[in-house]
């Protein structure tokens, strides 16, 4: 199956630094999905982004799919942004996986300091 | 918004009781999902419902089986709960005419003892 690979696994940022988290997949995909995943469980959306880029906020996103790979950029951080994210990817029927599971990385954990 | 919720946030049940996960959403979406989380293993796809008792088995079905009577319903049952089952259950839901994009609710924290 898609094998999903997020980097850094753990990052460590003073309160109002940049970071930028990397995705990188090994097939073609139809979607690929940003979260965040909050201290009580929740995931949070933050991008729909099978391609292009997207910004919302302090957050961006840009996934170049002939690349096979993703970057979700974090801007003036702030503790809340304090978490796990993950990049989940649903693979391309062509590719042979399933047209409906997402396939998640293993996360990235953020630990913004005050 | 997208909006869905499971029945309880934490959960404790002892070894052997049936116990049932409710998931309902909001957005007339087709396609529902169970997958649990478990540190070092991730996310993995438990069942999915593409419509009203309809289902397909996703990586991990064993010991899990689901209902969907209704559209915005999705329940995960557990027959006989046993201890390794313990674990994070979070409920999706998703649409194609918007490409599948899943939207999670808050999860259920089940400890089995």
């Amino acid at each position: 199956g898609i094998q999903v690979e997020q980097s850094p696994p753990d990052l460590i940022l003073q309160e109002g630094a940049n970071s930028t988290l990397r995705c990188n997949f090994s097939d073609s995909v139809n979607n690929l999905q940003w979260f965040h995943q909050n201290p009580w469980g929740q995931l949070i959306n933050l991008f729909y982004i099978p391609s292009g880029t997207k910004q919302n906020g302090r957050l961006s996103a840009t996934t170049v799919a002939t690349e096979r790979y993703s970057l979700l950029y974090i801007s003036s951080s702030q503790t809340t942004d304090s978490g796990v994210y993950f990049c989940a990817v649903e693979p391309s029927q062509h590719s042979g996986g399933s047209n409906y599971k997402l396939t998640f990385g293993k996360g990235t954990l953020l630990t913004v300091n005050p | 918004d997208v909006k869905v919720t499971q029945s309880s946030r934490y959960l404790v049940k002892r070894t052997g009781e049936k116990v049932f996960l409710e998931c309902v959403q909001d957005m007339d979406h087709e396609n529902m999902f169970w997958y649990r989380q478990d540190p070092g293993l991730g996310l993995r796809l438990i069942y999915f419902s593409y419509d009203v008792k309809m289902k397909e088995k996703g990586d991990i079905p064993e010991g899990y089986s689901v209902s969907r009577e209704k559209k915005e319903r999705f329940s995960l049952i557990l027959e006989s709960a046993s201890t390794n089952q313990t674990s994070m259950y979070l409920c999706a839901s998703s649409s194609w005419t918007s490409g599948n994009e899943q939207f999670f609710g808050p999860g259920t924290r089940l400890t089995v003892l």
